[in-house]
């Protein structure tokens, strides 16, 4: 089965700096995705950015970007110029045909 | 754009009580899911469906049922509630294909006591 891990369960950032979740996943598919949610104190879960494995590109969405490395398994999220609404709760997730897997999560603090 | 809607936003049960967890979608997504949260575990798949007529375990199904009659619908039977499956509970829907995002409800949170 596909696990995924994510090894900070708290992290802080001071406003307006960066910051770099990390996350670690296990399989033996060669076709799949990566997810990256936000959770914010609303519970809602908001999808922060996505990443094919056959993109050797970093998936970017404005202030989000991803350090993909398929070899090592790993998925980092990185937020630039942190904001007080960054704050929240964020899950990595890996989709393999049928399921989605969660690590347990990193909670984040944005320090102003 | 309704999305996924779970109801309700909140409840208690006693202990031995039964209740089912409404789930609907209107994006015609062929798969559903329900998870649930608990504090520093992240989320742990109870049921999927990937289809109308189709259900299948996840990772913690104990003491949990499931229907799917139609594409939209993905009810969660909770049958003699027990102190443990105090959480919060998440639906969600996507398409069948791996490049889609799930879609999720705002969750319910439910306590036993």
């Amino acid at each position: 089965a596909q696990t995924v891990t994510q090894s900070q369960p708290e992290m802080s950032v001071q406003e307006a700096e960066t910051v770099t979740l990390s996350c670690t996943y296990d399989t033996s598919e060669s076709d799949y995705y990566l997810f990256w949610y936000k959770q914010p104190p609303s519970r809602q879960m908001i999808l922060v950015i996505r990443q094919e494995a056959y993109k050797q590109q970093n998936a970017t969405e404005n202030r989000f970007s991803v350090n993909f490395q398929k070899a090592a398994k790993s998925f980092s999220l990185k937020i630039s110029d942190s904001q007080l609404g960054d704050a929240a709760m964020y899950f990595c997730a890996y989709r393999s045909a049928h399921q989605f897997y969660f690590g347990t999560g990193t909670s984040l603090t944005v320090i102003p | 754009n309704a999305g996924v809607t779970q109801t309700p936003k909140f409840r208690i049960l006693k202990i031995g009580q039964s209740m089912t967890l409404q789930c609907t979608q209107d994006m015609n997504h062929n798969y559903m899911y329900w998870y649930r949260q608990d504090p520093g575990m992240g989320l742990k798949l109870i049921y999927y469906s990937v289809g109308a007529g189709i259900t299948d375990k996840g990772e913690v199904p104990n003491g949990y049922n499931v229907s799917r009659s139609t594409t939209e619908d993905f009810p969660l039977r909770l049958e003699l509630a027990a102190p443990s499956q105090t959480s919060v509970y998440f639906c969600a829907s996507s398409y069948g294909t791996v490049n889609t995002e799930a879609f999720f409800g705002q969750g319910t949170r439910l306590t036993v006591v």
